[in-house]
C-alpha cells in the first residue's frame, strides 16, 4: 500500500514553545491530509483537514491559531503547536489517502508522541 | 452525527481460535468503511476497505463484512496468533472518517 511518513515519532518540549510535526505521502500526491488527535485509550479525533494551497479546514473546537496547519506541496503537510502546553500533550497522526476520498483507502503515518513538560 | 460503535471493548482469547469484531455506525450514508489495526504507540495499518457496495472483502486470514443498511460491519479472524494482538480500529467515510474506539485484542499463546 501507499507510504505515509510522519517525523518525529515522538517529541519532549518545554512549555510555552513551538513544535512543528512533518507528514510526507512518499509515493503519491495527496491534495488534502488530515490530521488527528488521541488521547490514551480513545479513538481519533479529526482536528483539521489540510488542504494543497488553500487554508485548513478545522473541526469545531480546535484553535486554528494554536495548531497552525501548512499544506505547502502535494506530498508534505505541517502541523504547528504553537505555545505549547502540558495539556496539548498527545499523540498526533496525519493521513492521506492517493485517490478521489471516497474511493479511496486512507493511509497513516506513523504518529507523533508530543510531550509538553 | 456519524457515530461509530465498536463490541466488545476487550477480548483475551487463546491462540488457534476463530473471532469476530464487531462495529455499528449510525448514519448509514457512507462511501466506504475501512479496518485498521494499531500496535501500542504506534500509527494505524490498514487491514481491508469495503467500498459501500460492497458486502465483503477477504485478507489472508481476515474477512470483513458491511451491511450498510443496518449499519454494521464485522471483522473476522480465523486461526488468531499471538501476533494478532492489537487494537483494531473500525472506520466509515463519509466527508472525512469517523472512528470507533476499537476493541483491544489479546491472544494468549
Amino acid at each position: 500500500g501507499a507510504v505515509v511518513s510522519q517525523h518525529p515519532s515522538w517529541v519532549i518540549c518545554k512549555s510555552g514553545t513551538s513544535v512543528k510535526i512533518e507528514c510526507r505521502s512518499l509515493d503519491f500526491q495527496a491534495t488534502t491530509m488530515f490530521w488527528y488527535r488521541q488521547f490514551p485509550k480513545q479513538s481519533l479525533m479529526l482536528m483539521a483537514t489540510s488542504n494543497e494551497g488553500s487554508k485548513a479546514t478545522y473541526e469545531q473546537g480546535v484553535e486554528k491559531d494554536k495548531f497552525l496547519i501548512n499544506h505547502a506541496s502535494l506530498t508534505l503537510s505541517t502541523l504547528t503547536v504553537t505555545s505549547a502546553h502540558p495539556e496539548d500533550s498527545s499523540f498526533y497522526i496525519c493521513s492521506a489517502s492517493p485517490g478521489p476520498l471516497m474511493n479511496t483507502e486512507a493511509f497513516f503515518g506513523q504518529g507523533t508522541r508530543l510531550t509538553v513538560v | 452525527k456519524q457515530e461509530v460503535t465498536q463490541i466488545p471493548a476487550a477480548l483475551s482469547v487463546p491462540e488457534g481460535e476463530n473471532l469476530v469484531l464487531n462495529c455499528s455506525f449510525t448514519d448509514s450514508a457512507i462511501y466506504n468503511l475501512q479496518w485498521f489495526r494499531q500496535d501500542p504507540g504506534k500509527g494505524l495499518t490498514s487491514l481491508l476497505l469495503i467500498q459501500s457496495s460492497q458486502r465483503e472483502q477477504t485478507s489472508g486470514r481476515l474477512n470483513a463484512s458491511l451491511d450498510k443498511s443496518s449499519g454494521r460491519s464485522t471483522l473476522y479472524i480465523a486461526a488468531s496468533q499471538p501476533g494478532d494482538s492489537a487494537t483494531y480500529l473500525c472506520a466509515v467515510r463519509t466527508d472525512g472518517l469517523t472512528f470507533g474506539k476499537g476493541t483491544h485484542l489479546i491472544i494468549q499463546p
